[in-house]
């Protein structure tokens, strides 16, 4: 069974430009939860979505902001780029519905680089 | 607010050497608690716990929860430099798709 998959795996961006980033969770999960990683903050929660719908959302600025497709495939969007924004964004996937207990399975992150 | 915090943040053992690592939470929903092992890149998981004083095992590596105390552990034995990475702890907040995580424990194991 293929894992999450992320595209791209690398990215440079300058400043105030917008980028957009994709996630395919493991065939069957529906449920897709992305993280921010950097050196001082650690893994930040940003949003989840299941069955195309946010049901959860972090502690992150407006310019953040993401959706989920039929097949459970998900993007993120950053506009108006800062340098803070330079970071791993990993996504994960689950089966679950809201009231089960199951464990999330990394993709291999997208490292974006905002010059 | 709620919190999750791992120590030690770094760790230097040798090949051999059995290492403790520690979680605390305070978490106000909680579902449950996930370690995870980070390489270079995606998180791997290891164990996800949800009852106390259940120990489980995977080879050298065993987890276990306190509920009551609010921490957990993870124990590796018999370290191999292959174990070297950072630990990760998370917890389900139960609030839909929610992993709190702590700042990870940077393990070196030498040979």
């Amino acid at each position: 069974k293929a894992g999450v998959t992320q595209t791209p795996r690398y990215l440079i961006k300058t400043r105030g430009q917008q980028v957009t980033l994709s996630c395919s969770p493991i065939s069957g999960h529906r449920s897709v939860s992305w993280y921010q990683q950097t050196p001082g903050q650690g893994l930040q929660f940003l949003f989840e979505y299941f069955s195309e719908t946010q049901r959860n959302k972090g502690n992150f600025p407006g310019r953040f902001s993401g959706r989920q497709f039929s097949n459970s495939r998900s993007e993120m969007n950053v506009s108006t780029l800062e340098l803070g924004d330079s970071a791993l964004y990993l996504c994960a996937s689950s089966k679950k519905g809201q009231w089960s207990q199951e464990t999330q399975y990394f993709g291999p992150g997208t490292r974006l680089l905002v010059l | 607010e709620d919190k999750v915090v791992q120590s030690p943040l770094s760790l230097v053992v040798h090949e051999g050497d059995t290492v403790t690592l520690n979680c605390s939470y305070e978490v106000t929903n909680f579902r449950s608690l996930l370690w995870y092992k980070q390489e270079k890149k995606a998180p791997t998981f290891l164990f996800m716990l949800t009852s106390s004083g259940i120990e489980k095992k995977s080879g050298r590596l065993s987890s276990i929860l306190d509920k009551k105390e609010l921490f957990s552990i993870l124990n590796i034995t018999a370290t191999q430099t292959g174990d070297s990475a950072v630990y990760l702890c998370a917890v389900d907040d139960n609030q839909g798709g929610k992993l709190i995580f702590g700042q990870g424990t940077e393990l070196s194991v030498k040979p």
